[in-house]
């Protein structure tokens, strides 16, 4: 069964950089699959907000590219979610998930999320 | 790249069949056959329901139905159950010369009367 894990700061100040982790259990990253975050407001619907392959390529949602980063380590079977110069907007759950896609699009395993504050 | 329009909510009895639109345009909806459906219970993280507009993945009863016509499509739920009282969220891939990836839907709230 394949589980995905997030983990990082609850907190963060304004202008400084949010940085999240997820440890993927179940299944090898490097054996393939698309890997992706998503998050969502409090109160709010889902924002796509970016995706990596095992081989680090990735896709971003153009309205945060500029502020994303997003990595791979197959060594440690985890991927991981930068965004920089966070602001109150940024305040959200964030989901790690598995992206199937080649003829297909869709995620199909998902974390349990963790709640980020950006807050003085 | 606009989030898709859904409905902010929907209700029904138990029993009852109800259909949640999704719509979007020819360079997301319209133009791909990579509609997926999530279902959300509150604090809980999305589960998927549909996809490729009306594949349903093993586990996910048969009263999940999906299709599409054009730039919309539909989740119906036929045979309402308490439990299914929750948020769905469609989405859909989404590609042009400006973007390439995934894009949600607003989410419904559908209550079981």
């Amino acid at each position: 069964q394949v589980q995905l894990q997030e983990s990082g700061p609850g907190l963060v100040k304004p202008s400084e950089t949010l940085s999240l982790t997820c440890a993927v259990s179940g299944y090898s990253i490097s054996s393939g699959y698309y890997w992706g975050w998503i998050r969502q407001p409090p109160g709010k619907g889902l924002e796509w907000i970016g995706s990596i392959y095992h081989s680090g390529s990735t896709y971003y949602n153009p309205s945060l590219k500029s502020r994303v980063t997003i990595s791979v380590d197959t060594s440690k079977n985890q991927f991981s979610l930068k965004l920089s110069s966070v602001t109150a907007a940024d305040t959200a759950v964030y989901y790690c998930a598995r992206l199937v896609l080649w003829t297909t699009y869709y995620f199909d395993y998902w974390g349990q999320g963790t709640l980020v504050t950006v807050s003085s | 790249q606009s989030a898709l329009t859904q409905p902010r909510s929907v209700s029904g009895s138990p029993g009852q069949s109800v259909t949640i639109s999704c719509t979007g345009t020819s360079s997301d909806v319209g133009g791909y056959n990579y509609v997926s459906w999530y279902q959300q219970h509150p604090g809980k993280a999305p589960k998927l329901m549909i996809y490729d507009v009306s594949k349903r993945p093993s586990g996910v009863p048969d009263r999940f139905s999906g299709s599409k016509s054009g730039n919309t499509a539909s989740l119906t739920i036929s045979g309402l159950q308490a439990e299914d009282e929750a948020d769905y969220y469609c989405c859909s891939y989404a590609g042009s010369y400006t973007f390439d990836g995934v894009v949600f839907g607003g989410g419904t709230k559908l209550t079981v009367l």
